[in-house]
């Protein structure tokens, strides 16, 4: 099972709106909403940001989004701050063996 | 307000078995509501996961490191264990546990508590 690709690094100035893919098959984004975003600070544990696909859990500011096209799912940050540069990881149930598959970690910058 | 606390060596020896405790406080970890498992971050690198266990002591390891992983649970402590044998330095990471939903499968679904990481070096 490979993991599901996103892209390396992505940045973008304060107050800004940045997307981050992440792309896997139909036999896990694409085949299940079962899609969850987590954000890591340097050196602190990932922390739940969107799950099944889109929803937010209590805390977590609604500047983040999440959605889903086909294979792809896609974490929005609007309105981008400073404390929002982290690395962000998806995650999703997949149909094998493995039944989770994380993707492979974006970087944001704050410029 | 729910709290995961691993402990363990920080170094183990190649060969050898890692061994990781996860203690639970602020909840109990018989709900029939969770899985409670473990995830590893090499440094640098990204997650992956390792094997839930559900309260009732049913497990579930990733393929990939089944026949090495050994997943238990003590409810009368509210902690879980990690054991992991025959390591290499392959193995070094942070050693993450984490709560989860159970409401399709063991893995795959949102984690929302984790525990601070514990980094286990395999070195000799």
């Amino acid at each position: 099972q490979s993991a599901l690709t996103q892209p390396a690094s992505v940045s973008g100035s304060p107050g800004q709106s940045i997307t981050i893919s992440c792309t896997g098959t139909s036999s896990d984004v694409g085949g299940y909403n079962y899609v969850s975003w987590y954000q890591q600070h340097p050196g602190k544990a990932p922390k739940l940001m969107i799950y099944d696909v889109s929803n937010r859990p209590s805390g977590v500011s609604n500047r983040f989004s999440g959605s889903k096209s086909g294979n792809t799912a896609s974490l929005t940050i609007s309105g981008l701050q400073a404390e929002d540069e982290a690395d962000y990881y998806c995650s999703s149930y997949t149909s094998s063996s493995t039944l989770e598959v994380f993707g492979t970690g974006t970087k944001v910058t704050v410029l | 307000q729910l709290q995961l606390q691993e402990s363990g060596p920080g170094l183990v020896k190649p060969s050898e078995t890692l061994s990781l405790t996860c203690t639970v406080s602020g909840g109990s970890i018989s709900s029939s509501s969770y899985y409670w498992g473990w995830i590893r971050q090499p440094p640098g690198k990204g997650l992956e996961w390792i094997g839930s266990i559900y309260y009732s002591g049913s497990t579930y390891y990733n393929p990939s490191l089944k026949s090495r992983v050994t997943i238990s649970v003590d409810t009368s402590k509210n902690q879980f264990s990690l054991k992991l044998s025959s390591v290499t330095a392959a193995d070094t990471a942070v050693y993450y546990c984490a709560r989860r939903e159970s409401r399709i499968a063991a893995a795959g679904t949102p984690i929302d508590y984790w525990g601070q990481g514990t980094l286990v070096t395999v070195s000799s």
